[in-house]
C-alpha cells in the first residue's frame, strides 16, 4: 500500500525518443508535484498540480508536459529526449497547496543515450 | 542561485553520539523548514519540520533548531544509530512566490559507524 508510487523505476532510452513517467498517490492529497534531481544532486521543482489544475510551471522546456487525469494521478511526458534530460525524477504529493510536508515517490531514473 | 545551503557534504559519527547537520538559507520569505532523509534508490522521506514561529521542534531522537536571525537551522540526532546512515536534505518553503515549492539543499551524507 505504497503512498506515492511511480512507474517505471528505471528508464533507458535514446535521444529523440518520447517517453512517459506515471505517478499515483493514495493519500487523498489534492496537490501533486514533479521534481528533478540532476547529476549534482540538486532537487528542483518542475511542476505542481492542485486538483488537476496546473499551479506551478518552473522554467522547464516545453518538451516536458505534465498531465493530471484526476487528483490522484500526475504523469510526465517528455518529447524529443536529450542527453541533458538524464536525471532522477521524483513525484510528490501534499495535502493541499498551502505548504507543509510533501511525500515523495521512489523516483524514476531516466538515462538518455 | 541556491537559496538553501548545506555546506557539509558528509558527516561521520560514532554510534551513540550526537549527529548535528546544518543548513543555511537566504530567502526571508521562507517560514517553514523541513528535513528529509534519503536512502539510495529511494525517494526522500519526511523526517521533521519546524515553523518559523518556533525555535525548536522535537520528535524522539530528532530535534530541529531554528535561528531566524542567523537564517540557520540544524538537525540533531541523539543517540545516532547505524540505521541513520543516509543523505539528509534540508528544505524550505514560505509565502508569496515560494508558496507550495520546496527549495532543497544539496544534502549531507551521514555515516554512523559502530
Amino acid at each position: 500500500d505504497t503512498a506515492v508510487s511511480q512507474t517505471p523505476k528505471y528508464l533507458v532510452t535514446q535521444m529523440g525518443n518520447d517517453k512517459s513517467i506515471k505517478c499515483e498517490q493514495n493519500l487523498g492529497h489534492d496537490t501533486m508535484y514533479w521534481y528533478k534531481q540532476d547529476s549534482k544532486k540538486f532537487l528542483k521543482i518542475m511542476f505542481s498540480y492542485n486538483n488537476k489544475e496546473l499551479i506551478i510551471n518552473e522554467t522547464v522546456p516545453n518538451r516536458f508536459s505534465p498531465k493530471s487525469p484526476d487528483k490522484a494521478h500526475l504523469n510526465l511526458h517528455i518529447n524529443s529526449l536529450e542527453l541533458g534530460d538524464s536525471a532522477v525524477y521524483f513525484c510528490a504529493s501534499s495535502l493541499n497547496m498551502g505548504g507543509g510536508e510533501q511525500y515523495f515517490g521512489p523516483g524514476t531514473r531516466l538515462t538518455v543515450t | 542561485d541556491q537559496q538553501v545551503k548545506q555546506n557539509s557534504p558528509s558527516l561521520s559519527v560514532q554510534e551513540g553520539r550526537i549527529s548535528i547537520l546544518n543548513c543555511d538559507y537566504t530567502n526571508s520569505m521562507f517560514d517553514y523548514f523541513l528535513w528529509y532523509k534519503k536512502y539510495p534508490a529511494e525517494g526522500p522521506t519526511f523526517l521533521i519540520s519546524i515553523s518559523s514561529i518556533k525555535d525548536k521542534n522535537e520528535d524522539g531522537r530528532f530535534t530541529v533548531f531554528l535561528n531566524k536571525s542567523a537564517k540557520h537551522l540544524s538537525l540533531h540526532i541523539v543517540p545516532s544509530q547505524p540505521g541513520d546512515s543516509a543523505v539528509y536534505f534540508c528544505a524550505a518553503s514560505g509565502r508569496g512566490s515560494t508558496l507550495g515549492r520546496l527549495y532543497f539543499g544539496r544534502g549531507t551524507q551521514l555515516t554512523v559507524w559502530p
